[in-house]
């Protein structure tokens, strides 16, 4: 069964304070890892979808890397428009569906 | 055509009442999915249609929740005899085929209460 855990739960940063999360994995034949945003209320918005170890993807200030089990989401000088859950996930196989971590609440205080 | 959109936004119903939400996706997007979440946890897979045929359902999907897709347009999921562990954001998500890499387009979900 495909498993994917988010770590920290949540984190607290200081406006510039750059930081990363991270999501572990166990799937049989990743296809795709996909990390989306979440604000209170609202559907998740995408990101990055990373596809093999080594893979890097970059968006203002987040940097998505992967490896052969897990990926990190760097964020690099946070400002408070950064506080959202932020989401992983995984897609495997032949599967169409997604497997969620339980995802990051990240604040950035001003 | 603004994204998928979800109704009602809200739901309040009593337990063992009946309730449909429906989900209109992006034009375009043949594949629709959806996936209930719970304070604090990530989206858990429901069930999956392309165009108008369900071709996957989670052993979520007990035999109170049904999902159409007539016409391979907009999509309706119906929870029948409601339980207080329905309780939950039902969220609708859709995609085109072979646009994997660019991740589903998301609703903003119907918050379902059941009291």
């Amino acid at each position: 069964e495909d498993q994917v855990t988010q770590s920290p739960e949540a984190l607290r940063l200081q406006e510039g304070e750059s930081s990363s999360l991270n999501c572990s994995y166990t799937v049989s034949g990743l296809r795709g890892l996909f990390w989306y945003r979440q604000d209170p209320g609202k559907g998740p918005e995408f990101l990055f979808t990373l596809y093999s170890a080594g893979e890097e993807k970059e968006k203002e200030r987040l940097k998505a890397t992967l490896t052969k089990k897990e990926s990190f989401l760097h964020i690099t000088a946070p400002k408070p428009e950064d506080s959202a859950t932020y989401l992983c996930a995984v897609q495997a196989g032949s599967a169409r569906q997604l497997t969620f971590g339980s995802g990051t609440q990240l604040t950035v205080l001003p | 055509d603004t994204g998928v959109s979800q109704n009602p936004r809200h739901k309040i119903t009593k337990r063992g009442q009946n309730v449909t939400f429906r989900c209109d996706p992006i034009s375009e997007h043949n594949r629709l999915y959806w996936y209930r979440q719970t304070l604090g946890q990530g989206p858990e897979f429901l069930t999956y249609f392309q165009n108008e045929a369900q071709l996957e359902k989670s052993r979520l999907l007990s035999d109170r929740f049904s999902a159409e897709r007539p016409k391979g347009s907009f999509s309706t999921l119906e929870i029948q005899r409601t339980e207080q562990g329905d309780s939950a954001m039902y969220l609708c998500a859709s995609s085109l085929a072979g646009t994997g890499g660019v991740g589903y387009t998301f609703g903003s979900g119907t918050r379902l209460t059941v009291v």
